[in-house]
């Protein structure tokens, strides 16, 4: 069936370093690719997404790239600052299926 | 707009009794989908709902079932509750199907003794 691998599980920098969380997905016509992020105890949010007809979105100091051949997808966000630290899900879908999330990276940004 | 509400927070359980969880989406919001979230499986897709009819399901045994109501609002209901239910469960809401920002809930925790 459908999954998407997230790695790395955790992932510690420093302030000021950037961050880059790796999601590969399995199912060739997924073509909604979302990044959410939960911080400790809230809900997630989401902070950025992008579809298959685009290779990268960037939003501020978040950006995302898309390797359709590869079937992958990378978060990537600069500048990291403390209240980036979270966990971040990756997600992928196709049409109106449903959302398969990545397990999740906890970012750890330390001052 | 208020965002999405679910009750109770927080629920203990016993082995093999069953549980109701509710989801109020955003007002305006067709689809309400559920999962369930552990630490060591991140977010697990359980099902979505839009219209009221049940539109997609995730890989989880009869015992977990849903409904959604004319008004959108949503229940999942877990039967015979297993140990391994113990997890926080998660909706969330999105205007219509399809690939859009889903806006989720707190989440109500559930431990099963």
């Amino acid at each position: 069936g459908e999954n998407v691998e997230q790695h790395p599980s955790t992932l510690s920098v420093q302030e000021g370093d950037s961050a880059v969380i790796k999601c590969t997905y399995s199912d060739s016509a997924s073509n909604y690719f979302p990044w959410y992020k939960q911080e400790l105890g809230k809900r997630p949010q989401l902070i950025i997404d992008i579809r298959s007809n685009v290779g990268e979105k960037k939003d501020q100091r978040i950006a995302v790239t898309l390797n359709k051949t590869a079937k992958h997808f990378s978060l990537h966000i600069t500048e990291t600052q403390p209240e980036d630290s979270a966990v971040y899900f990756c997600a992928a879908s196709k049409r109106t299926d449903k959302l398969i999330f990545g397990t999740g990276t906890r970012l750890q940004v330390f001052p | 707009k208020a965002g999405v509400t679910q009750t109770p927070r927080y629920l203990i359980k016993t082995r093999g009794q069953q549980v109701t969880l509710s989801c109020s989406p955003i007002s305006g919001h067709r689809s309400v989908s559920w999962y369930q979230q552990t630490p060591g499986q991140g977010l697990q897709f359980l099902f979505e709902y839009f219209s009221e009819t049940q539109r997609n399901k995730g890989n989880f045994p009869g015992r977990f079932s849903g409904r959604q109501f004319s008004n959108s609002r949503s229940e999942m209901n877990v039967s015979t509750l297993e140990l391994g239910d113990s997890a926080l469960y998660l909706c969330a809401s999105s205007p219509d199907r399809g690939q859009n920002e889903q806006f989720f809930g707190p989440g109500t925790r559930l431990t099963v003794l």
